[in-house]
Formats: structure tokens, C-alpha cells, sequence
């Protein structure tokens, strides 16, 4: 079965450090693969998308994901997180470019000042 | 203005009410989504529609129905309401590509 993780239900980080947020999927095939943000009281907004070709993918807000293939991963990143970055992030995966998401349990990120 | 809207944004009812979740998009999209949030477990799929005429269940559609009035309409209904519905609503529009959500719908079943 088709299946997004995310190993991680909360992470805290300091403001200014890096930040890596883990997504692992299992796909039969290469899937298409999101990040997307949800701030608090907010909808969710399209950090970067994964369809094909160059594997680090670089998103709004200064972030960036990479997918690994040999380890089903993609991973998100940001060198340097804000305040403004505390939300939490919903890693989401399909075979049909995005027309049926599979979402991970999402990864609620806080920061500390 | 904001390309997906949801009405009511927030909503208290009863066991038993029947209760109508509505979404309109202007970003002229075809196909509309509706999901559900519960902490833990990301967003589930409720229903989805790729055109007016099409109508199809996703993962978890018992106790919920859908109308789609129009290109732009999308409603959602729970025509018997109970407390495990109580949840966080989301209405999302795509043409092929990624989802664009709304804001929500935050809907308390007492």
C-alpha cells in the first residue's frame, strides 16, 4: 500500500539553527512528491513539489527538500529557521501528479527564541 | 481575495443535526477535494470530483455525502452528525498538479 511518513510528531528548534524535518515514502513506482505548511488557524499552503528530474528541489520561504530514491526519503531543509517558520509540515505523496495525496501525520515544528 | 473559500469557518452543532459544509474556488479548477484533519493522522480523504458529473468516495466516506453544484461549488454534508466527526475540515481544488487548500472549517459535534 501506498504510505507517507513522518518519523518525527514534534520537533523544537533554535532560531537561527538549521532544520532538517524527515518524510520517508513507500511508493511501487517514483511517486510526485509535496511539503506543504500549515500555520496556525491557517489552510495549507505549497512549500515545493517533487515531479521529476533534478533531486533537490527548492521551495518558497528559503526552503529546500532533496529526494533520495535509494533511501525513500524527502526530506525538507532550511539552513537557517525563523521564528515564523513554528507551524506544522504535512509531507504528501502520489502517483498521479498530485491528484491523490497520500499525506504523512505531519511534523509539528516549534522555535525557540 | 482568497482563491479557496470555506463557510462556516467555524461550527458548533449536536448529535443527530444535519450540517452542510460549503466551498467555492475562483481559481477555475476542476477537480475539488474534501479532507478532514485529525491530530496525528495528517488529512484524510473524504470525497473528491474531477468535474461537475463526477462524484467519487475516498478513504474515509461513511456518514458524509457531497453535492457538486458548479465548477466552482463543492459542498460537503453530514447528514446525521455525531462526535467523531468533530474535526478539522478542508476543501482543496487542483487542475492536474497540486492542491491548493482552503482555510478550513473547524466543526465541534457535541
Amino acid at each position: 500500500a501506498q504510505s507517507v511518513t513522518q518519523p518525527d510528531i514534534h520537533i523544537t528548534v533554535s532560531e537561527g539553527a538549521s532544520l532538517e524535518l524527515r518524510c520517508n515514502y513507500s511508493y511501487g513506482a517514483t511517486p510526485y512528491l509535496f511539503w506543504y505548511v500549515q500555520s496556525p488557524g491557517q489552510g495549507l499552503q505549497l512549500l515545493l513539489k517533487y515531479f521529476s528530474g533534478d533531486t533537490l528541489v527548492q521551495g518558497i520561504k528559503g526552503f529546500e527538500a532533496e529526494f533520495k530514491r535509494s533511501q525513500s526519503s524527502f526530506n525538507l531543509r532550511k539552513p537557517s529557521v525563523h521564528w515564523s517558520d513554528a507551524a506544522e509540515y504535512f509531507c504528501a505523496g502520489d502517483n498521479n501528479a498530485g491528484n491523490m495525496l497520500t499525506f504523512g501525520g505531519g511534523t509539528r515544528l516549534m522555535v525557540k527564541p | 481575495d482568497a482563491d479557496v473559500t470555506q463557510t462556516p469557518r467555524n461550527r458548533i452543532t449536536k448529535t443527530g443535526k444535519r450540517i452542510m459544509l460549503e466551498c467555492s474556488q475562483t481559481k477555475g479548477h476542476d477537480r475539488m477535494y474534501w479532507y478532514r484533519q485529525d491530530p496525528g493522522l495528517g488529512l484524510r480523504l473524504i470525497y473528491y470530483s474531477f468535474d461537475v458529473k463526477d462524484i467519487n468516495k475516498g478513504e474515509i466516506s461513511d456518514g458524509y455525502s457531497v453535492s457538486r453544484q458548479a465548477q466552482a461549488k463543492f459542498s460537503l454534508s453530514l447528514e446525521s452528525a455525531i462526535p467523531n466527526q468533530t474535526a478539522l475540515y478542508f476543501c482543496a481544488t487542483s487542475a492536474s498538479g497540486p492542491q491548493y487548500f482552503g482555510p478550513g472549517t473547524r466543526l465541534l459535534v457535541l
